[in-house]
C-alpha cells in the first residue's frame, strides 16, 4: 500500500521569506500524481499544486513550487515570499493512475507566518 | 462549472442521535465521491468512496454508513451516535482515475 510521510508536524516562516514543506512517499507504481493541499482556519480543503509523475519538469503555480525527486520518492513544496494568508495546515497526497484510485494524505504540516 | 455543496456546517448532536449529512455535486456525471474525517484537526480519514448508485465502499468499519441514491447525492448516516464520532467531515468528488479531489466546505460534528 501507499504511503505519504510528513515528519515535520510544525513549521514557521517569517513573512515574504521562503519556507520549504517536506514530503515522501512509498509506491511501486511508475505512474501516478502528487498534490499539495492547503487548509485555512476556516477548514476548506484547497489544492494548491499538482505534479505527474510522468513529467520531469517541477509544477509552479504563482509563488508555490515543488521540488519533485521520483528516484527519491520525494515531493517538497516550496513556498516563495510567504505571506500571512498562508498560514494553515499543508496536506501532501498521493494517488495512483487507477480509474477508482483513491488519494493518500499525510498527516500534514501546520505552517505559521510571522509578521 | 463543478461545485460541491455539503450540509449542514454545523451540528450538535446527542449521543444515541441519529445522524444524517449531504452532499450534492453539480455539473459533472458519474463523480467518484467520498466522506473523510478529520479529528484533532490532524490527518484525512477515507471512511467511504463511492464509484456508482448503489455501490459504496468502506474503508474503516464504524458506527457510520453511506449511500449513494443519486449519482450526484452522497449521505453519510448513523442511527446512533457515540462521543467517538465527534469530528469534522469532509466530502469530495474526483473524475476517475485523474488528478485531485475537490473537496466540500465540511462539516463540524459535536456529539455532546
Amino acid at each position: 500500500a501507499q504511503t505519504v510521510t510528513q515528519s515535520q508536524p510544525e513549521m514557521s516562516v517569517q513573512e515574504a521569506e521562503t519556507v520549504t514543506l517536506s514530503c515522501t512517499y512509498d509506491t511501486s507504481e511508475s505512474d501516478y500524481y502528487l498534490f499539495w493541499y492547503k487548509q485555512p482556519p476556516s477548514r476548506q480543503m484547497i489544492l494548491v499544486i499538482r505534479q505527474e509523475a510522468y513529467k520531469q519538469q517541477n509544477a509552479t503555480e504563482n509563488r508555490f513550487s515543488v521540488n519533485f525527486q521520483k528516484a527519491a520518492k520525494s515531493f517538497s513544496l516550496k513556498i516563495s515570499d510567504s505571506q500571512l494568508g498562508d498560514a494553515a495546515m499543508y496536506f501532501c497526497a498521493y494517488r495512483d493512475t487507477g480509474a477508482n484510485s483513491k488519494l493518500t494524505f499525510g498527516k500534514g504540516i501546520t505552517l505559521s507566518v510571522r509578521p | 462549472s463543478q461545485t460541491i455543496h455539503q450540509w449542514p456546517a454545523t451540528l450538535v448532536q446527542p449521543v444515541g442521535s441519529p445522524l444524517s449529512l449531504e452532499c450534492t455535486v453539480e455539473g459533472t456525471s458519474n463523480p467518484n465521491l467520498y466522506w473523510y474525517r478529520q479529528a484533532a484537526g490532524r490527518g484525512l480519514q477515507l471512511l467511504f468512496y463511492s464509484v456508482g448508485i448503489g455501490q459504496i465502499s468502506s474503508e474503516v468499519p464504524q458506527n457510520l454508513s453511506a449511500s449513494r441514491p443519486q449519482d450526484r447525492q452522497f449521505i453519510l448516516s448513523s442511527k446512533k451516535l457515540l462521543l467517538s464520532d465527534s469530528g469534522f467531515y469532509l466530502c469530495a468528488w474526483s473524475v476517475l482515475g485523474y488528478g485531485g479531489y475537490t473537496f466540500g466546505s465540511g462539516t463540524r460534528l459535536t456529539v455532546v
